[in-house]
């Protein structure tokens, strides 16, 4: 069966320090992999997303992933941590089309 | 493009009571998904229309719900005799078609607590 991993439950940071969420997959044909954001008590917000091309993509809110093949992962990085960044962040693939398949989702606290 | 919208947001019922959510997907996609998340987990995916056509069920989705989607706009989740087990944050998505590169936008979900 499909599935997705995030093997990190929580993650603390400080305010200006690098993040790196981490993402595994198991899946055999091209995949279709995305990133969100879930604020308290709001739905899902799409921070970018890999269907083919370049590996390395560019996101919203400053964020960035890198789709990496051999090690079936797509882990989503940011440079510098704004408080405003603390939320909950779900890895997803796409099954062609129909159902996304979420991970168990990275709770991230930001430190002051 | 005004978002998904999805009512109530929160809805508080006893055990054994029905319960019904709507959502409205942003216009003119024409494809229509319910997910549901459990506290600490991610979404799980729970069914999905093409217009008005239901294509696919998950085996969460018990003979106690049905989704529906009648002319291919809003869509309707019933619950019929709630258990504790149902409370969740149930939420919609649409998309605009299919294939896989084809991004579903979410929903703020409706939070359901069965007492």
């Amino acid at each position: 069966a499909q599935s997705v991993t995030q093997p990190d439950i929580h993650i603390t940071v400080s305010e200006g320090a690098s993040l790196e969420l981490r993402c595994n997959y198991s899946y055999g044909a091209t995949p279709y992999l995305f990133w969100y954001v879930q604020s308290p008590g709001q739905g899902l917000q799409l921070l970018l997303k890999y269907f083919s091309g370049d590996t390395l993509v560019q996101g919203i809110k400053g964020f960035e992933a890198e789709f990496k093949r051999s090690q079936s992962s797509f882990n989503l990085r940011k440079p510098s941590v704004h408080w405003s960044d603390a939320a909950e962040y779900f890895c997803a693939h796409n099954n062609a089309g129909n159902m996304l398949t979420f991970g168990g989702g990275t709770r991230l606290m930001v430190k002051p | 493009d005004t978002g998904v919208s999805q009512n109530p947001r929160h809805k508080i019922t006893k055990r054994g009571q029905n319960v019904t959510f709507r959502c409205d997907p942003i216009s003119e996609h024409n494809r229509l998904y319910w997910y549901r998340q459990t506290l600490g987990q991610g979404p799980e995916f729970l069914t999905y229309f093409q217009n008005e056509a239901q294509l696919e069920k998950s085996r969460l989705l018990s003979d106690r719900f049905s989704a529906e989607r009648p002319k291919g706009s809003f869509s309707t989740l019933e619950i019929q005799r709630t258990e504790q087990g149902d409370s969740a944050m149930y939420l919609c998505a649409s998309s605009r078609g299919a294939g896989g590169e084809n991004i579903q936008y979410f929903g703020a979900g409706t939070r359901l607590s069965v007492l």
